[in-house]
């Protein structure tokens, strides 16, 4: 079975370019989560989308990052303008939780290493 | 709110030695517990998971028990190998959609 599929695995912008990654949850997962990764700040989640929907947002650090989610089997994360404190690895995740049932587990993909120079 | 803690890396050990990474949590209700482990440049994948209370977790050799009385869910691997030289995050999912992540701890087994 096929996993979350990211693209692209590494990039390398320059400051204010714009930067977009993307997201293929796994088939049937109505949850799909962005989290951020850094040494600096660990796992860091920056939007939850259930059924193509934004629920949770706050975790979005500016204006400049914004995430849609037009279908269920597409997601993309974009940052314009990038910047220098941006670089980290952005991980896409899916999970068929949907409902109050507990014990769902959450699936990521291979992370977009995300480098501003 | 809920929280997990886990204990500070690195841990570093020889092959064949006994490993325990603590992982103690903070909930309301009955949470279910994963422990995920990240591999050089990969993502985090699901190790073990324990959806109640006295419920083992075991997968390659490593095994979890979920301690309601302590509220612990200990990572247990009686001999490791260099080939698990990862990080590896303790979570916890309350029932809302958030998963709640330690700050993960890393591993490194030397031959």
């Amino acid at each position: 079975d096929a996993g979350v599929i990211q693209s692209p695995r590494h990039e390398v912008t320059e400051m204010g370019q714009e930067v977009t990654l993307r997201c293929k949850p796994i088939s049937g997962h109505n949850s799909l989560f962005w989290y951020r990764q850094t040494m600096m700040r660990g796992l860091e989640l920056l939007i939850y989308f259930n059924n193509n929907v934004p629920i949770d947002d706050s975790g979005m650090p500016e204006d400049r990052f914004s995430a849609k989610m037009p279908n269920a089997s597409f997601s993309t994360l974009k940052i314009q303008p990038s910047e220098p404190r941006d670089s980290a690895v952005y991980f896409c995740a899916s999970s068929p939780w949907g409902g109050q049932s507990s014990g769902n587990t959450i699936y990521f993909g291979e992370g977009s290493w995300l480098t501003v120079v | 709110g809920n929280s997990v803690t886990q204990m500070e890396g690195p841990v570093t050990l020889s092959e064949e030695a006994f490993l325990t990474i603590n992982c103690t949590y903070t909930a309301t209700g009955y949470p279910s517990l994963f422990w995920y482990v990240q591999y050089p440049g990969e993502g985090l994948q699901l190790l073990l998971k324990a959806t109640k209370a006295d419920d083992k977790g075991s997968n390659k050799g490593f095994e979890a028990t979920y301690r309601k009385e302590t509220t612990s869910f200990h990572l247990e691997k009686g001999s490791v190998q260099v080939s698990d030289s990862a990080v590896y995050f303790c979570a916890l999912f309350s029932g809302t959609y958030k998963y709640i992540f330690g700050t993960g701890t890393r591993l490194k087994v030397l031959a």
